[in-house]
């Protein structure tokens, strides 16, 4: 089946804790992009990848890393998490950059950061 | 960037009734998608529509470029309708994409 699949689903850290929200598509899509969903403010783009070794900043990328070293895996990083981190997150990817079309979405990872 | 609002930002309906979601953008675009997310926070691809005039069952959607809007028609509405709508764009210089802030529905029995 062809899917976005993030992991975890949940999690709950402390600040400062660094953690990884792993983010993998089986459809050999080039794009892959990172978002953060708030109330009230919908989804904002935090980093996106064009392809292997090439990503860019969305529209808040304060406070996340990213790599994209393989075409199926784009891994959010947060070196130390803040409270205002806290928010749903979900990872996307599509078959050609620029280009929504077929654009899928993974099951979304709720962070908490206390 | 690209400015996309929706409206109504709310909107409460009863069984079967139909409904008109709205989506303007500030820019020359050549993608544009409506998506559903659904009460338990899943995000589904309704239309890709650029341009033109779509249907899909109870759904369709038509996208007016050179006014810069594009609607989202629900008719016979159910309660599996429920959720957030939302429009995305990419404009055409860049690889963005921007989101609006959504129209939350509630279909009600």
């Amino acid at each position: 089946e062809a899917q976005v699949t993030q992991n975890p689903r949940y999690l709950i850290t402390v600040t400062g804790k660094k953690l990884t929200v792993t983010c993998s598509q089986n459809m050999n899509h080039e794009y892959m992009s990172w978002y953060r969903q708030d109330p009230g403010l919908g989804l904002r783009q935090i980093y996106y990848s064009m392809n292997v070794e090439v990503t860019d900043k969305g529209d808040v990328p304060e406070g996340y890393k990213v790599s994209r070293k393989e075409k199926r895996n784009f891994p959010l990083i947060l070196e130390s998490p803040s409270p205002n981190q806290t928010s749903l997150y979900f990872c996307a990817s599509s078959f050609l950059w620029g280009h929504l079309y077929g654009y899928t979405f993974g099951s979304g990872t709720r962070l908490t950061v206390v | 960037g690209i400015q996309v609002e929706q409206s109504p930002p709310d909107l409460i309906l009863q069984e079967g009734a139909n409904s008109t979601l709205r989506c303007n953008f500030s820019d020359s675009v050549n993608n544009l998608q409506w998506f559903h997310q659904n009460p338990w926070g899943q995000l589904i691809n309704l239309f890709y529509i650029p341009s033109g005039t779509k249907q899909n069952g109870r759904l369709s959607a038509t996208t007016v470029a050179t006014e810069r809007y594009s609607l989202l028609y629900i008719s016979s509405s159910q309660t599996t309708d429920s959720g957030v709508y939302f429009c995305a764009v990419v404009g055409n210089t860049g690889n963005q994409f921007y989101f609006g802030t959504g129209t939350s529905l509630t279909v009600i029995p």
